[in-house]
C-alpha cells in the first residue's frame, strides 16, 4: 500500500528565512510525486511536480529515491508563501490520477 | 469563474439523512475525480470518471456511497443514512486527461458536509 507522511503539522519561519517542508513515501512502485497548495480562503492547487524538475514561486522539490523522500524547499520564504503545503503520490500503473495525500504542513512565514 | 464549481458549499444534516451534493467540471473536461477531505488529513481519493464511465472506487467507499455522471459533464455524490463519520468536506477535480503527471487536476471548493 502507498503512503504519504508529512512529519509536522506546522511550520513557522520568519521572512527571508530557507524553509524545507519534509516528505516521505512508501510506495513499491516507481512513483510520481507532487506538491500540492491551499492559500487561505483559494482552491487546492497544483504547485510543481517531480517529473517536471521545475521552479515554482521559488520553491524546488527533488525526489530522493534512496531515503523515499520529496522535500519541498525554497531559499528565502515570502509571507505570501503562507499557506497549506500537501505532497501526493500518483502509483505508476494509474489509469487516472487517483493521488494519495499527505496528511499537510502549515507554513507561517512571520514579517 | 469558469472553475470547478461545487453545489451546495455547505451542509448540515441530521444522521439517517441522505444527502447529493454536485459537481460541475470545467467545460469539456473528461475526467471528474471525486475525493473527502476530513479535518487535519490531506484529501483522500472517493472515485473517478472517464466521460460518463467511473473507472475507480476506492475500496474505503461504503455501499452508502454512490456517484454519477449521467452525460459526462455534471456528476453527483450521493450518501444514504448518513453518519456521523461522513462530516468532511468533499472535494470534486475535473481534469482535460493526459499521460501520468501530464495531467493537471483542477480542484473546486468544495462541499463542508456536517452530520448532527
Amino acid at each position: 500500500a502507498q503512503r504519504v507522511t508529512q512529519p509536522e503539522k506546522l511550520l513557522s519561519v520568519f521572512k527571508g528565512a530557507p524553509v524545507e517542508l519534509k516528505c516521505n513515501y512508501s510506495y513499491s512502485g516507481s512513483p510520481e510525486l507532487f506538491w500540492y497548495v491551499q492559500y487561505s480562503r483559494q482552491r487546492l492547487q497544483l504547485l510543481l511536480r517531480h517529473i517536471s524538475r521545475e521552479s515554482i514561486k521559488g520553491f524546488t522539490a527533488d525526489l530522493n529515491k534512496g531515503e523515499t523522500s520529496f522535500h519541498l524547499k525554497k531559499p528565502f520564504a515570502q509571507e505570501e508563501d503562507s499557506a497549506m503545503y500537501y505532497c501526493a503520490l500518483r502509483s505508476f500503473n494509474n489509469a487516472g490520477n487517483m493521488l494519495t495525500f499527505g496528511g499537510g504542513t502549515r507554513l507561517m512565514v512571520k514579517p | 469563474d469558469t472553475g470547478v464549481s461545487q453545489d451546495p458549499r455547505h451542509k448540515i444534516t441530521k444522521r439517517g439523512q441522505n444527502v447529493t451534493f454536485r459537481c460541475d467540471p470545467i467545460s469539456e473536461h473528461n475526467r471528474l475525480y471525486w475525493y473527502r477531505q476530513t479535518l487535519g488529513q490531506g484529501p483522500e481519493f472517493l472515485t473517478y470518471f472517464q466521460n460518463e464511465a467511473q473507472l475507480e472506487k476506492s475500496r474505503l467507499l461504503s455501499d452508502r456511497f454512490s456517484a454519477e455522471r449521467p452525460k459526462g459533464s455534471f456528476s453527483t455524490l450521493e450518501i444514504q443514512r448518513t453518519e456521523q463519520g461522513d462530516s468532511a468536506m468533499y472535494l470534486c477535480a475535473s481534469s482535460s486527461g493526459g499521460q501520468g503527471t501530464n495531467e493537471k487536476l483542477f480542484f473546486g471548493s468544495g462541499t463542508q458536509l456536517s452530520v448532527l
